[in-house]
Formats: structure tokens, C-alpha cells, sequence
């Protein structure tokens, strides 16, 4: 079966601390993977996707294809990160399986 | 000012009436997607298109209907059928030349069914 698994609702650190919103997928074929990002009252927007091994905003994620994981990370948390992260696995067709999302909430 | 307007943004409806969300995109994107999104379930593909007068069902279609006769436009229709349909429903559009995956969302339109 083709599945998301973000396992944290509610990811709540304080600003200058490290953060790690964890992802796990379940896929047969090579997987493509994405985090998305909601900010307070904006559109859901891409953050960055494992193809391009890019930081965008301080983010890093790696795909780790033996334990199916492409956990988000960040060294130092800023208030403007506390959003909603979602991550997504494109299963073909560009269609997306989004996981259930994970709210970050970065406290001054 | 491009981009993809869904309208109403807050939307009424009695049981048993159908109601239709609008949809519209220009940014020349083939690609159009319908998902639900409930608290704590994330997103959920309801419907897409991959060009004009050709759709697909996605995981949770039932109760749900949608057209694609222009390439900017893809209405979603929540028929009476649809057993639980108050929700927050997003639209998004992709340009399938890019093959980045990346979609573009609309601001969402909130149902309630009262």
C-alpha cells in the first residue's frame, strides 16, 4: 500500500533549538517524496522536494531509502517556521499521497 | 495576478442539496487536482485531471462529481450522495511539462453542512 506516516501532530520547541518533523512512506517502486508547508492563513505551498537535495529556508531532508524515511530538519528554529508540514509521495501521475501533518510551534 | 481562485470561500448547504465549488487556474497548467483536507487526516485526492475532457477518480470519489471542459476550469460538484461532506476542499494545478511534482493550491473553500 501507498502511504505517508508523519507520527507527530504537534511539534512544539523553542527558537534556536533543533528540529527533526519525521516521515516514513510506504512504497514498492523508486519513491519521490516532498514536504509542504501551510503558514497562517496562506496557501499550501512547496518546501522542498528529495530530487533536488536543496535548503531551502535553513530545511534539509534526506531520503533514506532502507528505513523508508525523509524526516525535515532544521539546526536552529525560527518563530516564523511555526507552520503546518506536510509531507508527500508522488505515486505516479504527479499524484500525491499527503501524510496527516505534523504543526510546528517554534516559542521565543 | 496569476495563480488559482477557488470561490465560494465559505459555503452553507442543507442536507440533501448538491452544491458546486469553482475552480480556476491561469497558469496554462494541464494538470488539475481536487483534495479534502479533514483535521488530523491530511490531504485526500478526491478527483484530477490531466487535460481538458479526461478526469479520474482519486481515493475518496464517492459522492463526488467534477468536469474538465476547459483547461483553466475544474468545478467539483458534492452531491447529496456524500455521507460526510463538511470539510476544507483544495484545489491545485501542476504543470505537467515540468515533471517536478510540485502543485499549486488554491486558498481552499470551506463547506458546512448544516
Amino acid at each position: 500500500a501507498q502511504r505517508v506516516t508523519q507520527p507527530e501532530k504537534l511539534l512544539s520547541v523553542f527558537k534556536g533549538a533543533p528540529v527533526e518533523l519525521k516521515c516514513n512512506y510506504s512504497y514498492s517502486g523508486s519513491p519521490e517524496l516532498f514536504w509542504y508547508v501551510q503558514y497562517s492563513r496562506q496557501r499550501l505551498q512547496l518546501l522542498l522536494r528529495h530530487i533536488s537535495r536543496e535548503s531551502i529556508k535553513g530545511f534539509t531532508a534526506d531520503l533514506n531509502k532502507g528505513e523508508t524515511s525523509f524526516h525535515l530538519k532544521k539546526p536552529f528554529a525560527q518563530e516564523e517556521d511555526s507552520a503546518m508540514y506536510y509531507c508527500a509521495l508522488n505515486t505516479g501521475f504527479q499524484k500525491l499521497v499527503f501524510g496527516t501533518g505534523t504543526r510546528l510551534l517554534v516559542s521565543p | 495576478d496569476g495563480g488559482i481562485t477557488q470561490s465560494p470561500k465559505y459555503l452553507f448547504r442543507k442536507e440533501g442539496q448538491n452544491v458546486t465549488l469553482s475552480c480556476e487556474q491561469n497558469l496554462n497548467h494541464d494538470a488539475m487536482y481536487w483534495y479534502r483536507q479533514d483535521p488530523g487526516q491530511g490531504l485526500r485526492l478526491i478527483y484530477y485531471s490531466q487535460i481538458v475532457n479526461d478526469f479520474q477518480k482519486g481515493d475518496i470519489a464517492e459522492g463526488y462529481s467534477v468536469s474538465r471542459e476547459k483547461k483553466e476550469s475544474f468545478p467539483l460538484t458534492v452531491t447529496s450522495a456524500q455521507k460526510n461532506p463538511t470539510a476544507f476542499y483544495l484545489c491545485a494545478s501542476r504543470r505537467t511539462s515540468a515533471n517536478t511534482g510540485e502543485l499549486f493550491f488554491g486558498e481552499g473553500s470551506r463547506l458546512t453542512v448544516l
